[in-house]
């Protein structure tokens, strides 16, 4: 089942720095990603984390803290394009090679 | 760069008609997935493919048939249609195992209603 969770809304003003939260639960776990997704069109890749620490990609970095079951999205100098669904994805064992998703964070970046 | 593609994108069925939903990727993935998407639900795996041939049991595989008779394809079957199958359809490639440098990548997704 879906095990993961993630807040199920945020909101943020142009320019913030916003961070979105994603806890597992699980003995086989292998990895965490993450997916966008615009207006329920088709989800794309933003980062993984299989090790702790901090992942950075542009203006997105990831984070991971496998002793806490936890991990974190940030997004910096929010803009209005980033207006989307955010989803926390968990790799469970190293050969079957599926994705657990969580139910998403609705995230408004306003004006 | 097509990647991921579904057809149809949108399609209206009534209760107990059958159809064939079908997903095509030109980036020689390996693995492929069928997934649906309910509101507030985040997204569900139906079932899997992992190369041709192979297929396997998601999450939410009841009600549902797939094939992988080619490597580039990835049919989904709804036998009988039942209004709890209204959702969004997404089909999904990776190269190998997801994680790391293999991302799924997916398609545009088929809106799918069951009267």
């Amino acid at each position: 089942g879906q095990s993961l969770e993630q807040p199920s809304e945020v909101t943020a003003v142009e320019g913030a720095i916003v961070q979105i939260n994603c806890t597992y639960q699980t003995s086989g776990f292998y990895g965490l990603s993450w997916y966008q997704q615009h207006d329920g069109g088709a989800p794309t890749f933003l980062s993984y984390n299989a090790l702790d620490g901090l992942e950075e990609t542009g203006r997105f970095s990831s984070f991971l803290s496998r002793s806490d079951s936890y991990g974190y999205l940030l997004l910096q100098e929010l803009q209005m394009k980033d207006s989307a669904s955010y989803f926390c994805a968990e790799n469970r064992g190293s050969t079957l090679g599926r994705l657990y998703f969580g139910r998403g964070t609705q995230l408004t970046v306003w004006p | 760069n097509a990647g991921v593609t579904q057809t149809p994108k949108f399609r209206v069925l009534k209760t107990g008609q059958s159809m064939t939903l079908l997903c095509a990727q030109d980036m020689n993935h390996e693995y492929m997935y069928w997934y649906r998407q309910d509101p507030g639900m985040g997204l569900r795996l139906i079932h899997y493919s992992v190369g041709e041939g192979t297929t396997a049991k998601g999450e939410v595989p009841d009600g549902y048939n797939v094939s992988r008779l080619k490597k580039q394809n990835f049919l989904l079957g709804l036998e009988s249609a039942a209004p709890s199958q209204t959702s969004v359809y997404f089909c999904a490639s990776s190269y190998s195992k997801s994680g790391g440098n293999q991302p799924q990548h997916f398609g545009d997704g088929t809106r799918l209603s069951i009267l």
